[in-house]
């Protein structure tokens, strides 16, 4: 069965410090992964995707992930942290058409 | 403005009040969910429906009822409530995904708010 484990429930990051968010996937088919952002008393919003084309994969707000079968993982990294990026990340994989398994979520702490 | 609506937003009940929350989405979506998001648990599946009338289990249905009458609306029912169903939820919506061989942006779920349910 197709699942995700972060490890680390927090992280804490100095702003201008380096963002990485670590995310590894177990799947029998080659997987569609996704990191989501959920803002303090927000939904969830699309960070980036991963769907077989480019292993590295660029999102929003200068984040990126790359996808590395080897390992099976999807780690999310940015190069210099914003106080604005305090938030909580769930990394998912695409289970069948549409169905999403979310793992358990890394809240990120920016210290001034 | 493409968006996914839910209400209340928050709610205090007690055991047993039959209770419903209501999910919307104006993007023609095919495909909705609801999710419960509990600490240490992430994100977990409810239910969900690929199209109008067809609606499934997700991974934890126990004490959840939905209803797919309207492509737009997708309502969560809880019957009784018990005090283990106090969460944060979210719907979601997307286009539906008929093969991962399709690329592009119909992978993409869209999330409500939230709905932060306490039951007493």
């Amino acid at each position: 069965a197709q699942s995700v484990t972060q490890l680390g429930s927090h992280v804490s990051v100095s702003e201008g410090a380096l963002v990485l968010l670590r995310c590894n996937y177990s799947s029998s088919v080659p997987p569609y992964l996704f990191w989501y952002v959920q803002y303090p008393n927000q939904g969830l919003q699309l960070l980036l995707k991963y769907t077989s084309a480019a292993t590295l994969v660029k999102g929003i707000n200068g984040f990126e992930a790359e996808f590395k079968k080897s390992e099976t993982s999807f780690h999310l990294t940015k190069p210099s942290a914003h106080m604005s990026d305090a938030a909580e990340y769930f990394c998912a994989v695409a289970l069948g058409a549409q169905k999403l398994v979310f793992g358990q979520g890394t809240r990120l702490t920016i210290n001034p | 403005e493409a968006q996914v609506t839910q209400n209340p937003r928050y709610l205090i009940t007690v055991t047993g009040k039959k209770l419903t929350v209501t999910c919307s989405q104006n993007m023609n979506h095919e495909y909705m969910s609801w999710y419960r998001q509990d600490p240490g648990l992430g994100l977990r599946q409810i239910y969900y429906s690929m199209n109008v009338e067809v609606t499934d289990k997700g991974d934890v249905p126990e004490g959840y009822k939905v209803s797919r009458k309207e492509k737009r609306n997708f309502p969560l029912i809880l019957e009784s409530p018990s005090p283990n169903q106090t969460s944060l939820y979210f719907c979601a919506s997307s286009q539906l995904v008929v093969s991962h061989l399709i690329a592009g942006d119909t992978d993409t779920q869209y999330f409500g708010p939230g709905t932060r349910l306490t039951v007493l």
